[in-house]
Order: structure tokens, then C-alpha cells, then sequence
């Protein structure tokens, strides 16, 4: 069974860039999607968008342009970049792999989580 | 971005109860629900998709049921391994959306 670690600072300044990857092991990227999901201290889960193995993406509207989710697929990995980031980026960030249909479609529920990582943005 | 509002946020009951946790979402995402379980610091686990579909290795006793907007996540006969973070989501509409979870503390 894949097993997915993130990895990243846990400390970011205002205004600056958010980097975190998520390594998978146990298991390939290919075929599959990959999320990025977070929560914010007191709040509920919030999705911030997907890769593909193939490289296509799609974003949560409201954090389109200070996202972009890139792969590495030939070291297993996927990273998050947001820019830009201010206190309400403060968050656990969990990387998520999307379970598969009987047809290969894109489906946005989550078999496999990573343990999350804590990212505090402050100066 | 459909809400999905969960309740109750805490809850304790003994080991041997039945508990039930309820999530309503604010428009019908048929029946694309899934619960999770997670407990601290350990990776979100799934349970149940497709609103009552038990992931393999999940306990018999957990069952979802529901559809529409209405839906619910019970574990009965409880056990001291269950308690944890329990929340689920929605995967009907775009954006991917989450309840809030309930804290099940067992007494």
C-alpha cells in the first residue's frame, strides 16, 4: 500500500513562498491524482487542488494564482507552491491520493493521506 | 462551494454504545459522501465512500447510510480504538468540500 510523508518549513514569513512536497513510497504516481488538502487551526478541511501523472491541474478558485502543483514523477514526488502567503495560510497541509473509479475518472475522494505537516506563516 | 455542516463537533459515549454522526450538505450530492477517520498524529483514514460503501479493513461496525443532503456515519457496539477525528465530504460538486469534524472521546 503507497505511503505518502510531506515535507517542507514549518515557519514562512508574510508575503514570501510556500514550498512543501509530498514523497510517495510504496507505490507509483502513475495513473493516479494528487491533492493537496489543508486545515487551518480551529477550522474545517480545505481542498487546494490536484495533479494528474500526466500533469494536468486543477485549483480551489479562490487560491488560483498563488498555487501551482508540480510533479516529479520519476522521484515519486508532487510539490505545493503558494506565494505570497499571509497568517491565513496558516495551516496542517496533507498531501491525498484520489482513489479511482472503474474507469480511470477523476474522482475527489481521498484512499491515502499523508500525516500532514504544519506550516505557520508569521514573521 | 456546497457547505457540509457535521454535528455534534465532540461527543462521548462508553466502549459497548451506539453513536451516530451526521453531516448535511446545503445541496443533494446524491450519494458521493465519504467519512474518514483520524487519530492524532496519524494520517486521515477513509472509511466509508459513496456514502455507505466500508473501505476493506474497516470494522463491520461502522456503516454509513443517506443521500441527497441527509447523512450519517454510526458506530455501533464501541470501541476503545475508535475514538479519534471523525469528518466527512462531499465529492458530488467542485470544489471538494468538508464537514468539520466531530471529536469522539471515549468516556
Amino acid at each position: 500500500q503507497a505511503q505518502l510523508q510531506e515535507s517542507g518549513p514549518g515557519l514562512v514569513k508574510p508575503s514570501e513562498t510556500l514550498s512543501l512536497t509530498c514523497t510517495v513510497s510504496g507505490g507509483s504516481m502513475t495513473d493516479y491524482y494528487w491533492s493537496w488538502i489543508r486545515q487551518p487551526p480551529g477550522k474545517g478541511l480545505e481542498w487546494i487542488g490536484f495533479i494528474h501523472s500526466n500533469g494536468n491541474t486543477n485549483y480551489y478558485p479562490s487560491l488560483k494564482g498563488r498555487v501551482t502543483i508540480s510533479r516529479d514523477t520519476s522521484m515519486n514526488q508532487f510539490s505545493l507552491r503558494m506565494t505570497s502567503v499571509s497568517a491565513a495560510d496558516t495551516a496542517v497541509y496533507y498531501c491525498a491520493r484520489h482513489w479511482k473509479d472503474a474507469y480511470g475518472g477523476l474522482i475527489y475522494g481521498f484512499d491515502i493521506w499523508g500525516r500532514g505537516t504544519t506550516v505557520t506563516v508569521s514573521s | 462551494a456546497i457547505r457540509v455542516t457535521q454535528s455534534p463537533s465532540s461527543l462521548s459515549a462508553s466502549t459497548g454504545d451506539r453513536v451516530t454522526i451526521t453531516c448535511r450538505a446545503s445541496q443533494d450530492v446524491v450519494s458521493y459522501v465519504a467519512w474518514y477517520q483520524q487519530k492524532p498524529g496519524k494520517a486521515p483514514e477513509l472509511l466509508i465512500s459513496g456514502a455507505s460503501t466500508l473501505q476493506n479493513g474497516v470494522p463491520s461496525r461502522f456503516s454509513g447510510r443517506g443521500s441527497g443532503t441527509d447523512f450519517t456515519l454510526t458506530i455501533t457496539y464501541l470501541q476503545s480504538e475508535d475514538f479519534g477525528f471523525y469528518f466527512c465530504q462531499q465529492y458530488s460538486g467542485f470544489p471538494p468540500t468538508f464537514g468539520q469534524g466531530t471529536k469522539l472521546e471515549i468516556k
